[in-house]
């Protein structure tokens, strides 16, 4: 089954956008069966659903952070990106990206996620 | 946002135990639950979906039981690999979330 890796900065300064990519091992991107999502956990804390992308570019953010999110994706490569701005310690967290199954809505395909730590 | 809640927060157990945990939604999501098994740096694995359905894969040790509110996750002749944190996720409507988790530690 398909694979996911996160990459991007592991640092971020204070009021910066944090930028991360998450890059599939397999075209499914383009399969109408699932979401690509990122959810996130703070240290030591739960897991915090951040949004996804369809495969038509339908996106769906948490209102709590919709203000300053942004997924995307060129469904004609292998990869979706996040983009948090105005990132403050509170961002601080391990962040995955997550295949969801549109049918079970259950993350059934994770990445080994990346931390992200925001400090000047 | 659908605020799912679960118990214990921690709970000790020995090998060889049966466990069980419960999650729990503010308002009736039908069967639309899962469990996830979590350890330290990794990220969540899927165990359950829908309420009471095991992933592919899964050891037939973990059991999901519940449908409108309240939901259970029981191991049974626990292993030493199960000792982990568990969430429950509640896939009724979006935002997607998470119980805050049960850490299932050593006696």
């Amino acid at each position: 089954q398909v694979q996911l890796q996160e990459s991007g900065p592991g640092l971020v300064k204070p009021s910066q956008t944090l930028s991360l990519t998450c890059t599939l091992s397999d075209d499914s991107i383009r399969s109408g069966l699932y979401y690509w999502s990122w959810i996130r956990q703070h240290p030591g804390k739960g897991l915090e659903w951040i949004g996804h992308i369809y495969n038509s570019g339908t996106t769906n953010y948490n209102p709590s952070l919709k203000s300053r999110v942004s997924i995307s994706s060129d469904m004609s490569e292998r990869h979706f990106s996040l983009k948090l701005t105005s990132v403050t310690a509170a961002d601080t967290a391990v962040y995955f990206c997550a295949r969801e199954s549109i049918r079970e809505a259950t993350f059934d395909v994770w990445g080994q996620g990346t931390r992200v730590i925001v400090s000047s | 946002d659908i605020q799912m809640t679960q118990s214990p927060s921690s709970l000790s157990a020995s090998v060889g135990d049966r466990v069980t945990l419960t999650c729990q939604a503010p308002h009736d999501i039908g069967t639309s639950l899962n469990w996830y098994q979590q350890k330290p740096g990794k990220a969540p694995k899927l165990l359950i979906y829908d309420a009471s359905n095991l992933q592919t894969g899964v050891s037939p040790r973990f059991s999901g039981d519940g449908s409108g509110r309240d939901f259970t996750l029981t191991i049974t002749i626990l292993q030493p690999d199960d000792f982990a944190t568990y969430y429950c996720q509640q896939g009724d409507n979006f935002p997607r979330t998470f119980g805050p988790g049960t850490t299932v530690d050593f006696k």
